[in-house]
């Protein structure tokens, strides 16, 4: 039972270009939440979703930022014209309910250059 | 909004010492709780978590954790570290009642232990 894969595991994108970090939550989980991680800073909540669904996404910076759930396949975080300042670990969890208890993926972590 | 202290963001120790890392949380409704544990370059992982009845909680590789209501507080405690501890902390909030059931986490304990 294979837990939250999360891909690619580093990531190393140009500035102005586009990075895509995906997400396979565990096997009949259907809630993914998206975090972030900088240094010193703990993780900080982007976004929640379900299949097809953006539940929550007041974590999520206004422009450049977008997230996905679809019908089939993993979760996708896009962030296009990447700055410095998304260098950062992202993390993917997801959960069976709503409350149950969330399992984390081992993240991706983003450098731009 | 709800909020997560963790008061001690950095903490040193040597092997044997016991740990007791503090969590406060700021909202008054029904909350379920967790400690996750986050080893060096690693995702992650449950350590325990309180959803009702017992306030003490017990976890994996001898953790446990108290909740008080009357203090909003959920501390973890070990009574004797291990360098294999050295790892970050996080302790976790979800608003049960009527909330948005997503986790809000604390900014990390740093933990240390000497061998």
């Amino acid at each position: 039972n294979a837990g939250v894969m999360q891909n690619p595991r580093h990531l190393v994108r140009r500035r102005g270009q586009e990075a895509r970090l995906r997400c396979s939550p565990m096997k009949g989980h259907s809630h993914v939440y998206w975090y972030r991680q900088l240094p010193e800073e703990g993780l900080k909540f982007m976004v929640y979703l379900q299949k097809e669904n953006i539940i929550d996404e007041s974590g999520m910076p206004k422009e450049r930022f977008s997230a996905e759930f679809p019908k089939e396949g993993p979760s996708i975080l896009r962030i296009q014209q990447v700055v410095r300042g998304d260098s950062a670990a992202y993390f993917c969890a997801s959960s069976y309910t709503n409350d149950y208890g969330y399992t984390f993926g081992s993240g991706t972590r983003l450098t731009v250059v | 909004a709800q909020s997560v202290s963790q008061h001690n963001h950095h903490v040193i120790l040597s092997e044997a010492a016991s740990l007791e890392l503090g969590c406060n949380y700021s909202y008054g409704g029904t909350v379920n709780l967790f400690w996750y544990v986050q080893y060096p370059g690693q995702h992650l992982q449950l350590l325990l978590k309180y959803f009702s009845g017992d306030p003490l909680v017990k976890g994996i590789k001898g953790f446990e954790a108290e909740f008080i209501k009357s203090k909003f507080s959920f501390n973890l405690r070990k009574p004797s570290v291990q360098w294999s501890d050295t790892a970050e902390y996080f302790c976790a909030v979800i608003l049960a009642s009527g909330g948005s059931y997503i986790p809000t986490f604390g900014r990390g304990t740093s933990l240390i232990v000497h061998p």
